[in-house]
């Protein structure tokens, strides 16, 4: 059963930076996307960016071009994602998730493991 | 456009059937995925593809596309289906987007 365990809670300072660890288990970490995915208090889910650590490269939105940086350890199956210069409206619930595609008449793309979250408060 | 549109609320009887849908241009192109959120819980995927429940979702739960409109449809919703609902998928850029959520009440 593929497993992803997420670093605890952090409470920053505005300008800081965060680094959110997401640890997997039970699955073939290299050759699926991982994904960070953020929820504000009270808000929805909102994409940040993702990476397939067979390739290496990370994709973002464009929401979060040059302040986010997703990376992965191969040899302890985590990846990270990182914000820098945080500000209070980063205040939010910060998940992994893992992406995997279905093939029909269209593709079927799909988080079908997530973490458990990570609260990252952002506050002076 | 990659955005995808929910209704923001939605109300069923108990038992009854409920249809949640999810519109944008992505769904040309791409199924949609469904996801269930509970408060103080991570989201749980539901539906996926054309119409694929991962294991231990109750088949009462179903989906369908059309066009650029995907559905969820609840059949017999039950107290417990009370949630948040959220639909997913892919742009031409290859970025992943979220609906804005839809919140299922069970009257």
């Amino acid at each position: 059963q593929v497993q992803l365990v997420q670093s605890g809670a952090e409470v920053k300072k505005p300008g800081s930076s965060v680094k959110v660890s997401c640890k997997a288990s039970g699955g073939t970490f290299s050759s699926y996307a991982i994904s960070w995915v953020r929820q504000a208090p009270g808000q929805g889910l909102e994409w940040m960016g993702g990476i397939i650590p067979i390739f290496g490269t990370a994709n973002y939105a464009q929401k979060f071009q040059g302040r986010v940086t997703i990376t992965t350890d191969e040899s302890t199956s985590t990846a990270y994602m990182e914000l820098s210069s945080l500000r209070s409206e980063d205040t939010a619930v910060y998940y992994c998730a893992r992406g995997s595609m279905v093939r029909g008449v269209k593709r079927g793309y799909y988080f079908d493991y997530w973490g458990q979250g990570t609260l990252v408060t952002v506050s002076s | 456009s990659s955005e995808l549109t929910q209704d923001p609320a939605v109300s069923v009887a108990l038992g009854q059937t409920v249809r949640i849908t999810c519109q944008g241009d992505s769904l040309r192109s791409y199924y949609a995925s469904w996801y269930q959120q509970k408060p103080g819980q991570a989201p749980v995927l539901v539906i996926y593809g054309k119409n694929n429940r991962p294991s231990g979702i109750p088949d009462r739960f179903s989906g369908s596309s059309s066009g650029n409109t995907a559905s969820l449809t609840i059949t017999g919703a039950q107290a417990e289906d009370e949630a948040d609902y959220y639909c997913n998928s892919r742009d031409s850029s290859g970025n992943w987007v979220f609906g804005g959520g839809t919140k299922l009440t069970v009257l």
